[in-house]
């Protein structure tokens, strides 16, 4: 079963910074938090992960509570492309990816 | 390459018929994956092949039954389906079986089942 919870959806405005949430209030020291992004008619799309530390990279940035029992989701400038829907794994050691309902994301123009 | 191409993009197939998927990576990587998509629904996983061995079957029917002739060539052979088994059928792929690495997954193959 999928370990994280995220809203079902929600809206952006275009050239708007988007906080995207997830809990995973069950995640241990070495699971690592993954996003990945769906667009319509195609395959799940690698956004970001990471284990502790915050991470960037020209995508996206990933924020992850201090507990690592929440993360955030950050895209910066938000553009109508970014409209799809977003999923946060839990990746547990030795076990394999699960994903979530995910949350649907808008973009309004 | 950083891509995973699966064909066919599309296929509809009798249930009577016998076809294939299939999936191709040239990174390198070691761990390859089916999942399945049902519409608005996420990606449930089906099978993950390790260096070339099935390592994980997540209770799929027989009627899927995958293979994996060596480190770059994933297919899932179908046989006997049901309309039920529609839906897009996603291949991934990722340098190990850990997932401290992101996953490369295709574009998928949408599957009608008549």
């Amino acid at each position: 079963d999928a370990k994280t919870t995220q809203p079902n959806s929600m809206e952006s405005n275009e050239e708007e910074p988007v906080h995207l949430p997830c809990n995973h209030s069950t995640i241990s020291g070495t699971d690592y938090i993954h996003w990945y992004r769906q667009l319509p008619s195609q395959g799940p799309e690698y956004v970001i992960h990471g284990l502790t530390s915050n991470v960037n990279n020209r995508m996206a940035s990933l924020a992850i509570a201090e507990d690592r029992k929440s993360s955030t989701l950050i895209l910066h400038r938000a553009t109508l492309r970014d409209a799809a829907v977003y999923y946060c794994i839990q990746y547990i050691y030795g076990q394999n990816f699960v994903f979530g309902p995910g949350t649907r994301l808008s973009v309004l123009p | 390459d950083t891509e995973v191409t699966q064909t066919p993009k599309h296929l509809v197939m009798g249930m009577t018929n016998k076809k294939s998927l299939k999936c191709e990576q040239h990174m390198g990587h070691r761990a390859m994956y089916w999942y399945k998509q049902k519409a608005k629904k996420p990606p449930e996983l089906m099978f993950v092949y390790s260096y070339e061995k099935l390592s994980i079957n997540e209770s799929v029917p027989s009627r899927f039954s995958p293979e994996c002739p060596n480190s770059s060539l994933l297919n899932l052979h179908l046989h006997a389906l049901q309309p039920e088994d529609s839906a897009l059928y996603l291949c991934a792929s990722s340098p190990s079986g850990e997932g401290i690495y992101g996953y490369t997954f295709g574009s998928g193959t949408r599957l009608t089942v008549v």
